[in-house]
């Protein structure tokens, strides 16, 4: 089973600012997601394909990277983008997620 | 519009079963794969299982060690989770999703149900 790693546990920042969530899995991953969560709701798909946003998902959002490695990058970040991030493999037979980012206010 | 609802939640003793259900509407269900994930309170995500269009592939997560069972019924637009021999780390927020024709991970989720197991 792919094990994916997910740093740092919480990231405390302002809005207005860059953040920058990492992903590592620990083989080679051939499609990578990242998803959003809000207290109280269910998740909701932000990017796939490491890079490709979802329908309707700001361009303030974006992802990078490939094999083992995996970045997503919200450039300037809004209020209602504090929430928990989580990044998932979906390249095998067994989708597994990482443990989440949270993102909260500083 | 896309919906996903699921029912069929509650408490239930350790060692017992329950059958989960997701009603489809507003996409042709049948052409989907979809999923079930659950999420234990103030936990992350964990995938449960997967079954594609026709139930021709089915995939579970391997630490359910043979206890669930997913299924569908395309002319009912449903999908369902059958649960077995329930312990108190099956206690979560059991989500349907269904599984992109583009993106091939989750696109769509419903709320969630509340699956508590306890004595």
């Amino acid at each position: 089973e792919i094990v994916l790693t997910q740093s740092p546990g919480t990231l405390s920042l302002s809005p207005g600012e860059r953040a920058t969530l990492s992903c590592r899995a620990s083989q080679s991953v051939s499609s990578l997601a990242w998803y959003q969560q809000k207290p109280g709701q269910a998740p909701r798909l932000l990017i796939y394909g490491a890079s490709r946003r979802a329908t309707g998902i700001p361009d303030r959002f974006s992802g990078s990277g490939s094999g083992t490695d995996f970045t997503l990058t919200i450039s300037r970040l809004e209020p209602e983008d504090f929430a928990v991030y989580y990044c998932q493999q979906y390249g095998s037979s067994r989708f597994t997620f990482g443990p989440g980012t949270k993102v909260d206010i500083k | 519009e896309v919906q996903l609802v699921e029912s069929g939640g509650g408490l239930v003793q350790p060692g017992g079963s329950l059958r989960l259900s997701c009603a489809a509407s507003g996409f042709s269900f049948s052409s989907y794969s979809m999923n079930w994930v659950r999420q234990a309170p103030g936990k992350g995500l964990e995938w449960v299982s997967y079954i594609s269009t026709r139930s021709v592939n089915i995939y579970y997560a391997d630490s359910l060690k043979g206890r669930f069972t997913i299924s569908r019924d395309d002319a009912k637009n449903s999908l369902y989770l059958q649960m077995n021999s329930l312990t108190d780390e099956d206690t979560a927020l059991y989500y349907c999703a269904r599984t992109g024709y583009s993106s091939g991970c989750f696109d769509r989720w419903g709320q969630g149900i509340l699956v508590t197991v306890s004595s």
